[in-house]
């Protein structure tokens, strides 16, 4: 099944507590992006990456890492948590160019994470 | 900057009635344009998109938008709500910067039987 998959799908911690929330993909798609999600804020992009090796940022980046070494996987890292990134993180990724179902994005399931 | 605007933050409507929510871009030319809807503790769907070519556009669940270059909108549509459609809708445009994706604040729609 195409799916992207993210891992933990909750997580409680505490202030300055590393953390890695993962994210995978098994259709080939070339472009993955990570989205936090506040009430009343809507989806706000994090990071995202166009293919391996190369990533950008989107409106609120502060706080957070972002590596594609590898075109599947996208993971989100958190070097130093603050209560401020409590929230819930989604993943998405598409295809790029302009065949039917390209730009359009697949989501995961979420992550939702809490930062004491 | 660009942005996507999205006025009613609560909608309730009856089973039955009709549906309208609104979405306003900012964006000089035609952005890729999507309706989203994410019912309780799931991820987001899609419902329709607009890239180009007729501005009414058929979405999955009966939904349709229309894209309104003249207003900047792109408001989607249903006859006909059914309670099933309760749920969190979120307008989105991609504009000219690739991989840069845009989503309004969200609208809350509540059916009552």
């Amino acid at each position: 099944e195409a799916q992207v998959t993210q891992n933990p799908r909750y997580l409680i911690t505490v202030t300055g507590k590393k953390l890695t929330v993962t994210c995978s993909q098994n259709m080939n798609h070339e472009y993955m992006s990570w989205y936090r999600q506040d009430p009343g804020l809507g989806l706000r992009q994090i990071y995202y990456s166009m293919n391996v090796e190369v990533t950008d940022k989107g409106d609120v980046p502060e706080g957070y890492k972002v590596s594609r070494k590898e075109k599947r996987n996208f993971p989100l890292i958190l070097e130093s948590p603050s209560p401020n990134q409590t929230s819930l993180y989604f993943c998405a990724s598409t295809r790029q160019g302009a065949s039917s179902g390209a730009n359009v994005l697949t989501f995961g399931a979420g992550s939702r994470l809490t930062v004491l | 900057a660009q942005s996507v605007t999205q006025p009613d933050i609560h909608i309730t409507v009856s089973e039955g009635a009709s549906l309208e929510l609104r979405c306003n871009y900012s964006y000089g030319a035609t952005p890729y344009l999507f309706w989203y809807v994410q019912s309780p503790g799931q991820g987001l769907q899609l419902l329709l998109k607009y890239f180009s070519g007729d501005t009414l556009v058929q979405g999955i669940k009966g939904f349709e938008a229309e894209f309104k270059r003249s207003q900047s909108s792109f408001n989607l549509r249903k006859p006909s709500v059914h309670w099933s459609d309760a749920a969190e809708y979120f307008c989105a445009a991609r504009g000219s910067t690739l991989g840069r994706l845009y989503f309004g604040r969200g609208t809350q729609l509540t059916v009552w039987p």
